[in-house]
This record gives structure tokens, C-alpha cells and sequence, in this order.
């Protein structure tokens, strides 16, 4: 049963550290995607991959978020520093898309990294 | 921002059928999508709908599709508690798999 895993589920840190979420996307996908979700914001897409090329990241605060794919097998979402209106739920999901405007856009979400900064 | 919009809360009683409904704004999505969520979990893909079509039924759910007024549907037949959730629409606003998706309605299930 192939699922987006992510790492770690909870993470408590404090304000100024660095914080690196992982996610390892369903194999053969081609499209990663972080989101983060709060209360007051509603679910936001930070950033998305296609192929391990980042497509779009005008939704990640660039000062201290990025976003890398060292391979096909691994995204990372990193803070630094952090702050405590970093503290969401961070998403991950990956899907397959063929070809431009000719497939369906299916993502398959992972359980969430719940982040909280203090 | 909210290209997408549903409406936040929804109550229904066990047995009966809930309908959700969706706005949208880009009239070149593709397809459009319904996401469930239920607590502590990530979203969960429960159906989609391609954008020539009108209707499409999967057992228990529905969707319906209206582009002239871009309007968007779920109904859920017998609703039962396991249904109980937040429920996403999203459309597709570019041709990279990209998801635009509302801000969820909360559907409660009462026995």
C-alpha cells in the first residue's frame, strides 16, 4: 500500500532553532507539494516540485523557509529560525503528472508533521 | 486566497443525505476535487470530476458540476458518523498538478 511518509510526526522546538521536516513522496510520483495548515489560514501551499525542480515557492516566507529535493526519494522543508507563528501542520503529498493540462492533478497527502515553537 | 469557497459548517442527522457545496473561479480547471479530513490525519482524496462532465456518482457519493455558474457538489447518501469531517473542494488553477483548495466545511453527524 504505497503512502506519502513524513518525519517527524510531532516536533516541539524553541523560538531561533532550526527545524527540518523530511517527506518521502509515493515512489514513481513526479510532483511534490508542502502545505501547512492552520486554524486561521486554512490549508496554504508553500511550495511544489515537479521532477525535483521547484515550480513555484512564492507561498514560503524566503528569509526562513526552504524547500530542497536531494533526490527523488526525499523533500525537506526547513526553518530557520523559527518563530512561534511557525507553529502548523505541515503537509506533504505527492502525485504523477504525465502530461500538461492532460491528467488529473491526484495528490496523496502524508499524516502531517505538527510543528509547535515556543 | 479564496478562489474557493464553501460554506464552513454543516449538521446533519445519521441516515440522512449531506450536500456540499463549492464555488469556484477558474473556469479552465481540468478537474475539480473533493478532500476529506478527518481528525489528526492528512487529507484523504474522495473523488474527482472532469470538467466536461456533469455528474459522476462513486456508491454513496455524488457529484455534481454546474460551469456556467462554477458550481460544485457533494452529496453523501446515508450519512453515517464515520463521515463526520472536514471537506475540501479544490480546482486546478495551472497544468502542473498545482490544487487550489477552500477552505473546508466541517460536517458533524448526529445519532
Amino acid at each position: 500500500d504505497a503512502r506519502v511518509t513524513q518525519t517527524p510526526r510531532h516536533k516541539v522546538t524553541e523560538m531561533g532553532q532550526e527545524v527540518t521536516m523530511r517527506c518521502q513522496p509515493i515512489l514513481g510520483h513526479n510532483t511534490v507539494f508542502w502545505y501547512r495548515q492552520t486554524m486561521m489560514q486554512g490549508l496554504e501551499l508553500l511550495a511544489y516540485f515537479r521532477n525535483r525542480a521547484p515550480l513555484d515557492d512564492s507561498g514560503m516566507p524566503k528569509d526562513r523557509f526552504s524547500a530542497e529535493m536531494p533526490d527523488a526519494t526525499l523533500a525537506t522543508l526547513k526553518i530557520q529560525p523559527s518563530e512561534p507563528r511557525d507553529s502548523a501542520v505541515y503537509f506533504c503529498a505527492s502525485g504523477l503528472v504525465i502530461f500538461r493540462g492532460a491528467e488529473s492533478s491526484e495528490q496523496y497527502f502524508g499524516p502531517g508533521t505538527r510543528l509547535t515553537v515556543t | 486566497g479564496e478562489d474557493v469557497e464553501q460554506s464552513l459548517f454543516l449538521s446533519v442527522r445519521e441516515g440522512d443525505s449531506s450536500v456540499i457545496n463549492c464555488t469556484y473561479t477558474d473556469s479552465s480547471s481540468t478537474y475539480l476535487y473533493w478532500y476529506k479530513q478527518e481528525p489528526g490525519a492528512g487529507l484523504q482524496l474522495l473523488t474527482y470530476i472532469f470538467s466536461n462532465m456533469d455528474m459522476k456518482q462513486d456508491q454513496r457519493l455524488t457529484v455534481l458540476l454546474n460551469k456556467k455558474d462554477k458550481h460544485l457538489s457533494l452529496r453523501i447518501a446515508d450519512t453515517q458518523t464515520g463521515d463526520s469531517a472536514i471537506y475540501f473542494c479544490a480546482e486546478t488553477p495551472d497544468s502542473w498538478g498545482k490544487l487550489q483548495f477552500g477552505a473546508g466545511t466541517q460536517v458533524v453527524v448526529t445519532p
